[in-house]
C-alpha cells in the first residue's frame, strides 16, 4: 500500500530564508505532484514530477523527484510573506489512476 | 474552459439528514475523484470514477456513503443519515485520460452537521 509522508508538518521562517520540505513515499510511484491550498481555499496545483531527476520552477519555488530514493523536496528560495500556505504532495498509486496525499506542511512565512 | 465547479460551497444538515453533494469536472475530463478533509489535516482519498463506473471506492466508509458519475449530468457524492463525524470539507477533482497533468480541484464542499 503506497503511503506519502511529508516534514516538516510545520515551518516557520524568515523572509529572505531558504529552506526545503521533503516528501518520501513507500512504494513505487510513476508520478508525483505538488499542491498549495490557502486557508479555506481549495488546492491549486504547482508541479507535475514524471520522471527520475525532473526539476521543475516557477518564482521562488523548485521542486524535484529521486524516484530511486522515492523522495521529492521542494526548496523555497529567499521566501517571502505570500509564500505562507499549506502545501501538499501527491504520489500516484502505480499502475491505478489513484493519488494519495501527504499530511501537508504548513508555511508560515515571517516578515 | 470553465473549472472544477461543485455546489453547494456550504451545506448544512442536521443529524439524520442526506446530505448531496455535486461535482461537475472540467470539459474533456472523464476522470473524478473524491476526497475528504477534516480540519487541519491532509486530503483522505475516497472514491474514484468514470462516466457510469465506480472504478476505485476503498476510501469509501462501507455505510450511509455512495456516489456516481451518470452518463449525464455532475457526479454526485451522498451521504445518508449524517452524523457530526461527517463535517468537514468534500473535494472533488478531475482529470484528463491522461494522468501527466495531474487533477483539478474545485472550490470544495464544506458540510457542516449540527
Amino acid at each position: 500500500e503506497l503511503k506519502v509522508e511529508q516534514n516538516p508538518l510545520f515551518l516557520s521562517m524568515q523572509e529572505g530564508k531558504n529552506y526545503t520540505i521533503y516528501c518520501n513515499y513507500s512504494t513505487t510511484s510513476d508520478r508525483l505532484y505538488w499542491y498549495r491550498q490557502d486557508p479555506g481555499k481549495s488546492l491549486e496545483s504547482l508541479f507535475v514530477l514524471l520522471s527520475n531527476g525532473a526539476v521543475k520552477q516557477e518564482g521562488r519555488l523548485m521542486a524535484s523527484l529521486d524516484t530511486k530514493a522515492r523522495l521529492s523536496t521542494l526548496h523555497i528560495t529567499a521566501a517571502v510573506h505570500d509564500l505562507s500556505a499549506t502545501y501538499f504532495c501527491a504520489a500516484g498509486d502505480s499502475g491505478t489512476y489513484k493519488y494519495i496525499f501527504g499530511t501537508g506542511t504548513r508555511l508560515k512565512v515571517l516578515a | 474552459n470553465a473549472g472544477v465547479m461543485q455546489n453547494p460551497r456550504h451545506l448544512v444538515r442536521r443529524r439524520g439528514q442526506e446530505a448531496r453533494l455535486r461535482c461537475s469536472p472540467m470539459k474533456g475530463h472523464s476522470h473524478v475523484y473524491w476526497y475528504r478533509q477534516l480540519p487541519e489535516e491532509g486530503l483522505k482519498f475516497m472514491v474514484y470514477l468514470q462516466k457510469e463506473n465506480i472504478i476505485d471506492e476503498s476510501g469509501m466508509p462501507k455505510e450511509r456513503f455512495s456516489a456516481e458519475f451518470p452518463k449525464e449530468g455532475p457526479s454526485i457524492l451522498r451521504i445518508q443519515q449524517v452524523v457530526r463525524g461527517d463535517s468537514a470539507a468534500y473535494f472533488c477533482a478531475s482529470s484528463p485520460p491522461d494522468s501527466g497533468v495531474g487533477q483539478f480541484f474545485g472550490p470544495g464542499t464544506r458540510l457542516t452537521v449540527l
